[in-house]
């Protein structure tokens, strides 16, 4: 298994819904991340997860909840959004120990609108 | 991580070779430079990487210049598939777990 499955592929959800994104794979990768996308933006990382554990969160609002509940998964828990945090989530995984890019495997993403 | 810039936006027609420049005139001596792409609504795909050889794979080829401050993708022979956003970026070896994107070059090609 070579891939990166993102649930679901799309989400509206109003500014006071509490919805989650999940994101597996099952490459034995030990590290995973969540990128957001505006249109016509390039990705932008949110959390990196090296073994389970958070080591990276690029400040972003509490409103978003990363969880690692194990190492083939990754959720990021959503709770009174704003319109403009509507955009593509995007979920990726490599080996945290190889260091180079080639081993990131992106999911296709879950398109949320928030209204 | 050193900064890389690439044209906005290129056209090509199809079947014909694409060339992709990017410039990253700070790069240093153990960073290597990674292309990936992002076809419109999926996530990025890598494409290739390389340090200072010229380098080839099924998707495409990589000239690195002698001085590492500039590279070219080349996609020898574009289909409309190929058409994406187009993404240069240097990292660092056994560095920083970040993959940070620049704007990348939005590539069109044309029947």
């Amino acid at each position: 298994d070579t891939e990166v499955t993102q649930t679901p592929k799309h989400l509206v959800m109003g500014m006071t819904n509490k919805k989650s994104l999940k994101c597996e794979q099952h490459m034995g990768h030990r590290a995973m991340y969540w990128y957001k996308q505006k249109a016509k933006k390039p990705p932008e990382l949110m959390f990196v997860y090296s073994y389970e554990k958070l080591s990276i969160n690029e400040s972003v609002p509490s409103r978003f909840s990363p969880e690692c509940p194990n190492s083939s998964l990754l959720n990021l828990h959503l709770h009174a959004l704003q319109p403009e945090d509507s955009a593509l989530y995007l979920c990726a995984s490599s080996h945290p120990r190889q260091g180079l890019g080639y081993g990131y495997t992106f999911g296709s993403g879950t398109r949320l609108t928030v209204v | 991580d050193a900064k890389t810039t690439q044209p906005p936006s290129m056209d090509c027609a199809e079947g014909r070779a694409a060339n992709l420049p990017c410039n990253h005139s700070t790069i240093s001596g153990n960073e290597y430079v990674y292309w990936y792409r992002q076809i419109h609504s999926q996530g990025p795909q890598y494409i290739i990487h390389g340090l200072k050889n010229n380098e080839t794979n099924e998707m495409a080829s990589l000239i690195i210049t002698e001085d590492r401050k500039s590279s070219t993708l080349i996609l020898p022979h574009a289909t409309l598939r190929d058409t994406a956003v187009y993404y240069c970026i240097v990292i660092l070896q056994g560095g920083s777990e970040k993959l940070v994107f620049g704007k990348g070059t939005k590539l069109t090609v044309n029947p």
